[in-house]
């Protein structure tokens, strides 16, 4: 089944415990990205990635980072985890057109609460 | 610059009657737009999409969407709403014009279909 994975489902931490979420697709894409999402905000989006090695950020990427060193992996780093980054996340991924991505496949989605 | 706006933040129906759900956007190029729903503790599914062509785009359990280049316009229709077709609905825009690989999020449209 073609699907997009994110681990774990819900994580509750502590404000500067560093964290890692992992997303891992199945479909052979080469753009995959990372968005939070907050109420009356909509879908922001933190960081993408074009292909292997190849990572740029999105709309909010402070206090984030990312890896691209497999093709169906894109993991998500909070280095120094803040309250204001509980968010609810989600990972997507997408073939690429000629110019740029196209529809998206989002995995599950990632609760994230930081006290 | 891009932009996507959903002017409600709620909209009701009852089943059997047709729905609509608005999306304008603004692009300083040519857009690709997308509808995406949200189910309840789930993660985005894609609905459709227009990238060129027909401006009228049929996607998945019956949805459609048209296109209306003089009005920026992308509004998701039904011809006739099902309860389970209550879910969160967002609109999505690219400008690929200016080369952006950042799709632009709106707010999200709650449906509620009445039984």
């Amino acid at each position: 089944e073609a699907q997009v994975t994110q681990n774990p489902r819900y994580l509750i931490t502590v404000t500067g415990k560093k964290l890692t979420v992992t997303c891992s697709q199945n479909m052979n894409h080469e753009y995959m990205s990372w968005y939070r999402q907050d109420p009356g905000l909509g879908l922001r989006q933190i960081y993408y990635s074009m292909n292997v090695e190849v990572t740029d950020k999105g709309d909010v990427p402070e206090g984030y980072k990312v890896s691209r060193k497999e093709k169906r992996n894109f993991p998500l780093i909070l280095e120094s985890p803040s309250p204001n980054q509980t968010s609810l996340y989600f990972c997507a991924s997408s073939l690429r057109s000629a110019s740029g991505p196209i529809e998206q496949y989002f995995g599950p989605g990632t609760r994230l609460t930081v006290t | 610059a891009q932009s996507v706006a959903q002017p409600e933040d709620q909209v009701n129906v009852a089943e059997g009657n047709p729905l609509t759900v608005k999306c304008t956007y603004s692009v300083s190029g040519n857009p690709y737009l997308f509808w995406y729903v949200q189910y309840p503790n789930r993660g985005l599914q894609f609905l459709l999409k227009y990238i060129t062509g027909d401006n009228l785009v049929k996607g998945s359990y019956g949805f459609e969407a048209e296109f209306n280049k003089s009005q920026t316009s992308f509004h998701l229709k039904k011809p006739s709403a099902l309860v389970s077709d209550s879910a969160l609905y967002f609109c999505a825009v690219r400008d690929i014009t200016g080369g952006s690989y950042i799709p632009t999020f709106g707010r999200g449209t709650s449906l509620i279909v009445h039984p």
